[in-house]
């Protein structure tokens, strides 16, 4: 079975430019998380989805970030403009829903994008 | 806010040591979760831990689930060489969000 798949793996933008980085789920998994990564840190989450609505967005920027989940599989989360301190790796995992509390809710992480803003 | 509290931030030992690592909170959780991150790779899930006090073994590795929900350990006994990694502890709550600690950088020296 697949896991989650991220793309692009890595990229390079100027500041100021817009980024966007993809994400799609394992199938069957209805939560969908992304969070970032700071070199040296543990992942912080920005915005978690239970289908295609935004549960949980209270640590998400959004003055410049966005993201969406049309169809309650693939998101995509944006970035713009970006800005140096956006450096960081983009994390996106997804899991089953738990509630009521259950067994085998727990998330399951794609590779990352590395975003380097220059 | 919400956070985990995971210690040692580092460890270097010799191979064939035993590791032990702990996280604790002022929060409750509702699952406690140990991953392993290797340099350019997402977080990959080692133990999943459901109940309160629940003891968990996958190979050499044993995580513990605190009878309180706020604390969790994780030992790795004999430890090799691969086990060089980032161990990192999270807590996911009923509403299934879930925080992470900072990390745990092992290394092995030879």
């Amino acid at each position: 079975e697949a896991g989650v798949v991220q793309s692009p793996r890595y990229k390079i933008i100027e500041k100021k430019q817009p980024v966007a980085f993809w994400c799609n789920p394992i199938s069957g998994h209805n939560t969908l998380y992304w969070y970032r990564q700071n070199l040296g840190q543990g992942p912080e989450l920005l915005i978690r989805y239970e289908n295609e609505e935004a549960v949980d967005d209270s640590q998400l920027p959004k003055d410049r970030f966005s993201a969406e989940r049309l169809k309650g599989v693939d998101s995509t989360l944006k970035i713009q403009p970006a800005e140096l301190g956006d450096s960081a790796v983009y994390l996106c995992a997804s899991s089953l829903t738990g509630w009521p509390a259950a067994r085998d809710t727990e998330a399951f992480f794609g590779q990352g994008t590395r975003l380097t803003v220059v | 806010g919400q956070q985990l509290n995971q210690s040692p931030q580092s460890m270097f030992i010799q191979e064939g040591e035993d590791v032990s690592m702990n996280c604790t909170s002022s929060s409750i959780f509702n699952t406690w979760l140990w991953y392993k991150q290797e340099p350019g790779e997402g977080p990959v899930l080692l133990i999943a831990l459901y109940k309160a006090g629940e003891l968990t073994s996958n190979g050499r590795l044993t995580a513990q689930f605190g009878i309180t929900r706020k604390d969790s350990f994780l030992n790795i006994s004999a430890s090799i060489p691969s086990d060089v990694g980032i161990y990192f502890c999270a807590g996911q709550f009923r509403d299934d969000k879930i925080i992470f600690g900072k990390g745990t950088r092992l290394h092995i020296l030879p």
